[in-house]
């Protein structure tokens, strides 16, 4: 396996379902994000783990909760959703050097397509 | 203001024609810029990292940046079908964190 695989790639689920994303990067970077990306609307920046440590939530309701067990691995895990957060779910990774430092690129993982019904 | 701000298009061109898609964005600060390609149903890729004031090419592929104007631009040479995509560009900002724009539809027709 290469770049960032995200499993599964398509999942329907209701409203008191309960479910987790996975996300694995095999670039040997340190940064991994989580993006959520609904139609017409930019890519929504929603996580940043940095050396697992989260830096970043962007507002996230608790209903999305992640988790980052080594530099490799991410998780979103799913409770109680909404209809209106049906969307593709994005994780990604990148090299970060530190502040100072210009941002490196980030490589998208192939998305999670998801439907809350 | 958005932080990072696209025409949504569709933006039009065809088959052999130069297509430019436009970027501006708001922090000053900025450093790093990126221009993403994507697919329908697919996830971005990337096409053109851009660092420094001028012009970047690779392959069919020209980056512009322009920090004074808050611009940055991707002209496509002889464009092609395969290339009918949405082209997302993308700011760091001071804060050290990726701002996408809405992207610009492109259709190339043959």
């Amino acid at each position: 396996e290469t770049g960032v695989t995200q499993t599964p790639r398509h999942l329907v689920m209701g409203m008191t379902n309960k479910k987790s994303l996975k996300c694995e990067q095999h670039l040997g970077h340190n940064a991994m994000y989580w993006y959520k990306q609904s139609a017409k609307k930019p890519l929504e920046l929603m996580f940043v783990y940095n050396f697992k440590e989260q830096t970043e939530n962007n507002s996230v309701p608790s209903r999305f909760s992640p988790e980052c067990p080594n530099s490799s691995h991410l998780f979103l895990h799913l409770h109680t959703l909404q209809p209106e957060d049906s969307a593709l779910y994005l994780c990604a990774s990148s090299q970060d050097h530190g502040s100072g430092f210009p941002q490196e690129t980030q490589y998208f993982g192939p998305g999670t397509r998801l439907l809350v019904l | 203001q958005k932080e990072v701000e696209q025409n949504s298009g569709p933006l039009s061109v065809p088959e052999g024609a130069i297509a430019s898609l436009n970027c501006t964005y708001s922090d000053r600060g900025s450093q790093s810029f990126f221009w993403y390609r994507q697919y329908s149903g697919k996830s971005p890729e990337l096409i053109m990292s851009i660092y420094s004031n001028g012009d970047k090419e690779d392959g069919r592929f020209t980056a512009q940046l322009n920090k004074a104007s808050q611009y940055v631009s991707l002209l496509i040479r002889d464009s092609q079908p395969s290339d009918s995509a949405t082209y997302l560009c993308a700011v760091n900002n001071q804060g050290g964190k990726l701002i996408f724009g809405q992207g610009t539809e492109l259709s190339v027709k043959p």
